[in-house]
């Protein structure tokens, strides 16, 4: 079965640094895709970044960029040059790929904080 | 971008009582997805639907629980009848192909309270 965690409940930056929230899976599929999500103080769920394991280039949009470490089953996003607006929760998440399935499965959660 | 809209925002109901949860997925897409979240916690799958089906749910999807896209309309949630652990917000997701792993579009959720 597939599973996300994340490990860091919560971490404070200060504005303009770099900050890098954690998360590993579990598979037994060898194709999977893994996203991570920002969901602001309004509720609402914005798609960031995603990584398809194939890809051995980590991902990068804008200010996001992806630690992806296959052999240790880790996706760590990075985001630099925090800003203020940057503060929600962001969460991990994962599809498997060549299983017969759609699920998509959601880590708990990290709440960044970035500090004037 | 492409938007999901969830109608209402808040629902307030008895335990007991039925409530349906509308999703106005984006127009193009044809998988539909319901996930639970709980005083801003993990979001919870539900379930999954493309072509008139469910394709898969999870344990949290009860007996109670149904969903429904009659005629291309809304994507609905039906809770029949609910209980007091129901209470959560609801997410509704979409997107336009499962296997090729497309991007999840939300809406912004409805709260249920069942009181």
């Amino acid at each position: 079965a597939q599973k996300v965690t994340q490990t860091q409940t919560s971490i404070s930056v200060v504005e303009k640094t770099t900050v890098t929230m954690d998360c590993v899976y579990e598979t037994r599929d060898s194709s999977y895709f893994l996203f991570w999500y920002k969901q602001t103080a309004s509720g609402e769920i914005v798609f960031l970044i995603r990584q398809d394991s194939y890809k051995k280039e980590n991902a990068t949009v804008g200010h996001y960029s992806l630690n992806f470490q296959k052999p240790k089953s880790s996706i760590g996003l990075i985001i630099t040059a925090t800003q203020i607006e940057d503060s929600a929760v962001y969460f991990c998440a994962m599809r498997e790929g060549s299983s017969n399935t759609n699920k998509v499965v959601f880590g708990t959660g990290t709440r960044l904080q970035v500090l004037p | 971008g492409p938007k999901v809209l969830q109608i209402p925002s808040h629902q307030i109901i008895d335990m007991g009582q039925m409530v349906t949860l509308n999703c106005d997925p984006v127009s193009n897409h044809l998988y539909f997805y319901w996930y639970k979240q709980i005083l801003g916690q993990q979001m919870e799958f539900l379930v999954n639907f493309y072509n008139g089906k469910v394709m898969e749910k999870s344990k949290l999807f009860k007996d109670q629980f149904s969903v429904e896209r009659p005629d291309g309309s809304y994507f609905t949630l039906k809770i029949q009848p609910t209980a007091l652990e129901d209470s959560a917000v609801y997410f509704c997701a979409s997107s336009t192909q499962g296997a090729s792993a497309e991007t999840l579009y939300f809406g912004s959720g409805t709260r249920l309270t069942v009181l």
